[in-house]
């Protein structure tokens, strides 16, 4: 068991500038969970797929957000045009189907 | 839509003292419940879980957490904690809807001093 390795760890950004993070999830698991979290608050729901198949998005993920999980292994959360108000830490969570999820370190996203 | 209470938020602990933790949820149905921890500099690990059976969970280090069904409560305590429980505790439920998806409560900041 390697983790949930997230890539980078930290990001600061321009407002108006598009970031992208990586999650590499525990092998086996066949569920990735995308939360964002700020500061005094619990991870918040963003997006889940199962395998490859994107399988639901929360009202918070605005169509400035997208994520991506081609092959059912790694997934890419992108941003575009970044607010001050995305500012936070993102989290990636992997499990096999409804077993306990396991988190990763995070990106922290600074927007300038 | 599934909803979590923490109702301490920050919490200052001597050690050797006992703790508990409450947490209240919202849903009235069969529920899978969790503790999650997450030391200074890490990553949210499993605490401990409820899914069904004995009401009374026992987790790693010395946690346990009790579900009373009919408070929707799973607090968490331990007798006796120690200066390396500092850490920020979250419990969390899975919304409505499937997927597993988590709704967590707010947090709570622990801080044990020797």
């Amino acid at each position: 068991d390697t983790g949930v390795s997230q890539d980078p760890r930290h990001k600061i950004t321009k407002r108006g500038q598009n970031v992208t993070f990586r999650c590499d999830p525990i092998s086996e698991h066949n569920r990735l969970y995308w939360y964002r979290q700020t500061l005094g608050q619990g991870p918040e729901f963003l997006t889940y797929f199962q395998n490859e198949a994107q399988l639901e998005k929360s009202r918070l993920l605005s169509d400035r957000f997208s994520a991506e999980r081609p092959k059912g292994s790694f997934s890419t959360l992108e941003i575009q045009r970044t607010e001050q108000g995305d500012s936070a830490m993102y989290l990636c969570a992997s499990s096999f189907l409804n077993q306990p999820q396991h988190f990763g370190d995070g990106t922290r996203l600074s927007i300038l | 839509a599934q909803s979590v209470s923490q109702h301490n938020h920050h919490v200052i602990l001597s050690e050797a003292a006992s703790l508990e933790l409450g947490c209240n949820y919202s849903y009235g149905g069969t529920v899978n419940l969790f503790w999650y921890v997450q030391y200074p500099g890490q990553h949210l690990q499993l605490l401990l879980k409820y899914f069904s059976g004995d009401p009374l969970v026992k987790g790693i280090k010395g946690f346990e957490a009790e579900f009373i069904k009919s408070k929707f409560s799973f607090n968490l305590r331990k007798p006796s904690v120690q200066w390396s429980d500092t850490a920020e505790y979250f419990c969390a439920v899975p919304s409505t809807g499937g997927g597993n998806k988590l709704t967590f409560g707010t947090g709570t900041q622990l801080k044990v001093e020797l």
